[in-house]
């Protein structure tokens, strides 16, 4: 099984709400990552986890918060969010290697509309 | 910090011709890989490059490693309409004890039937 499953697909949210975005993997890797992505840009690295812990965190505003509850679940808690939050948010997994030599599996993503 | 750029920005091409995309990084890097997204959809792995050198060749696809390890090429031969989407190298970015992968801007691929 190579593949990565994120919950929900769509989702459309007041800048009042509190939601969470959902990932899954069973390939037995011990990295994820959640990205975020706007229209027509690369993916920009938001959290990594490796083996259960936050390692890196790319000073990315205290309205979205991780969570990685066991190696195959990666969770994103979403609150107070700002309009220009919307984007397509990824999660991604991969083995921990040296030298970052880690091909990454990409989830389908969700599509997030803050209004 | 290491940056990935990345040429051209867009490619607009006939079904048949052939299309390049250019990657280039500021510093030496372990490895190089590359991602294809199709419109709507998500980043898909490709390949991975990790010697000086090394050319790799998937059907009509060729992956270039340069020999100072700081640039990298895909080539696509005859063009599909199947190939349409966006192209990203990326390369491997140290933060602490930690990697994580810095993409290029990507190459924007699409193809007239």
């Amino acid at each position: 099984d190579t593949e990565v499953t994120q919950t929900p697909k769509h989702l459309v949210m007041g800048m009042t709400n509190k939601k969470s975005l959902k990932c899954e993997q069973h390939m037995g890797h011990r990295a994820m990552y959640w990205y975020k992505q706007k229209a027509k840009k690369p993916p920009e690295l938001m959290f990594v986890y490796s083996y259960e812990k936050l390692s890196i965190n790319e000073s990315v505003p205290s309205r979205f918060s991780p969570e990685c509850p066991n190696s195959s679940l990666l969770n994103l808690h979403l609150h107070a969010l700002q309009p220009e939050d919307s984007a397509l948010y990824l999660c991604a997994s991969s083995q921990v290697r040296l030298a970052g030599g880690f091909e990454q599996y990409f989830g389908p993503g969700t599509r997030l509309t803050v209004t | 910090g290491q940056q990935v750029m990345q040429i051209p920005q867009y490619q607009h091409v006939q079904e048949g011709e052939d299309f390049t995309t250019y990657c280039n990084s500021s510093t030496t890097l372990s490895n190089i890989q590359w991602y294809k997204q199709r419109p709507g959809g998500h980043p898909v792995f490709l390949i991975q490059l990790v010697k000086s050198g090394e050319v790799k060749k998937q059907k009509r696809l060729t992956f270039q490693f340069g020999e100072a390890k700081k640039n990298s090429s895909l080539h696509i031969t005859a063009t599909q309409t199947t190939d349409v989407g966006t192209y990203f190298c990326a390369g491997p970015n140290r933060k602490g004890s930690n990697y994580k992968l810095t993409f290029g801007k990507g190459t924007l691929l699409t193809v007239n039937p």
